[in-house]
């Protein structure tokens, strides 16, 4: 089993549709939680950087965690077809130095 | 303020051969990871380095070794290129946190195909 599961997409949806991307994970260490934004050929951008579980939002970008279930989220409002990319999910936890990451989603945003 | 900047941006070597990698971090950060993300997946750790100390290594061979210099910037090699070796490198630079607190953000990676 991996450590972060990732439903791969592709998602595609109409511009200013809410959109919700989801991660699980297995290793109850992990206490840090972030998500990643990525363009075609460039690195990851760092969108969102949380800690243990609750909600934690950022124009239209709201990150949650629920640590009881080993489940986070990203929810996107009003998407933007600039948004289009793929969206990593990652996570640490306080004695690890590596960052594990899911495979990423693929978001399409259509004008 | 200039990001974390990773030479060359794209490289194409033939198995057997060798190759280096180089990262300059964040002005002000110690740390520096490096990361092999193959198309479609998702990041996988290679090594972090720390004040030229390596702090952590990834499930990776012996063919890949990397080292950290006094003004913080990084070097991965790869010995021995092998098909599976092709794929985008990335490196992230993070603060002196430490630990699971440290905030890693990436180059642009440098795209690595091997023939």
């Amino acid at each position: 089993q991996k450590e972060v599961e990732q439903d791969p997409g592709p998602l595609s949806v109409p511009e200013g549709a809410i959109v919700s991307l989801n991660c699980t994970y297995s290793n109850s260490a992990f206490q840090y939680f972030m998500w990643y934004r990525q363009y075609s050929r460039k690195g990851p951008e760092l969108l969102m950087y949380t800690y243990s579980s609750g909600n934690k939002e950022d124009g239209r970008f709201t990150a949650q965690v629920d640590k009881s279930s080993k489940y986070i989220s990203l929810f996107i409002r009003d998407s933007q077809p600039s948004d289009s990319a793929t969206y990593l999910c990652a996570m640490s936890g306080n004695t690890g130095n590596q960052f594990y990451f899911g495979t990423g989603t693929s978001l399409t945003v259509i004008p | 303020d200039a990001g974390v900047t990773q030479s060359p941006t794209h490289l194409i070597k033939t198995r057997g051969q060798q190759v280096t990698l180089r990262c300059s971090p964040i002005s002000g950060h110690k740390s520096v990871s490096w990361y092999q993300q193959v198309l479609g997946q998702g990041p996988q750790f290679i090594f972090q380095y720390y004040e030229k100390e390596e702090r952590g290594r990834g499930n990776f061979p012996d063919r890949f070794s990397a080292r950290q210099f006094p003004n913080y910037s990084s070097e991965l090699n790869v010995n021995a290129l092998l098909l599976g070796d092709s794929a985008l490198y990335l490196c992230a630079s993070s603060s002196p946190a430490g630990g699971g607190r440290d905030i890693q953000y990436f180059g642009a990676g440098t795209r690595l195909s091997v023939l």
